[in-house]
């Protein structure tokens, strides 16, 4: 049982470029998660999804995408990356409850 | 705006000191609390939580939490620390009507000192 896996787990990308950030659950989870943590900030909610096929917006969705065509898959889409975006992604997952499991982060550099 | 506010940015203690970490939010009606907490270059993981019943919530590790609803607070203590606590340690809290969004606070460094 793998829980909640973030590919990549880092990643180097120009001002410009874009990239999809994969969060896969194994645990049937309706809930999904994607959250940016920076400095002093803790962790604010980018995007989630509450089921498969729908997607909403969190605290900080700009320039953000996210799409959820299987239940098992989250993903976030950065169409073109920004020096502000560089931070460390969490994916995370729940049931119906509240409880919400975090992957391990992936740690993006935008230059 | 409401907000989930953790006063203490870093810590430092020594072995065997007692640990209070403050957790303040600004919600009203009924919520369920958490703390997690991040080791160094890990992920976050669930130290507690509370949605109903007694105040007084223990953890793992030795951690508990005390929800006093007229203070809208939900401090996490641990009376003797370990060097192993190093940390970063997060308070969240999802509102009322909040479907199953966290709000989380901006963190507590702790470090422990031998």
């Amino acid at each position: 049982n793998a829980g909640v896996t973030q590919t990549p787990k880092f990643r180097v990308l120009k001002t410009g470029q874009s990239m999809t950030l994969l969060c896969a659950q194994d645990m049937n989870h309706e809930y999904m998660y994607w959250y940016r943590q920076d400095p002093g900030m803790g962790l604010r909610l980018i995007h989630y999804s509450v089921g498969e096929g729908t997607t909403a917006k969190g605290e900080v969705p700009d320039g953000y995408n996210v799409s959820r065509l299987k239940k098992q898959n989250f993903l976030l889409g950065l169409e073109s990356a920004a020096p502000s975006q560089t931070s460390v992604y969490f994916c995370a997952s729940s049931p119906l409850g509240t409880l919400s499991y975090f992957g391990n982060g992936t740690r993006l550099t935008v230059t | 705006a409401q907000s989930v506010s953790q006063h203490n940015h870093h810590v430092i203690l020594s072995e065997a000191a007692s640990l209070e970490l403050g957790c303040n939010y600004s919600y009203g009606g009924t919520v369920n609390l958490f703390w997690y907490v991040q080791y160094p270059g890990q992920h976050l993981q669930l130290l507690l939580k509370y949605f109903s019943g007694d105040p007084l919530v223990k953890g793992i590790k030795g951690f508990e939490a005390e929800f006093i609803k007229s203070k809208f607070s939900f401090n996490l203590r641990k009376p003797s620390v370990q060097w192993s606590d190093t940390a970063e340690y997060f308070c969240a809290v999802k509102p009322p009507g909040g479907g199953n969004k966290l709000t989380f606070g901006t963190g507590t460094q702790l470090k422990v000192e031998l």
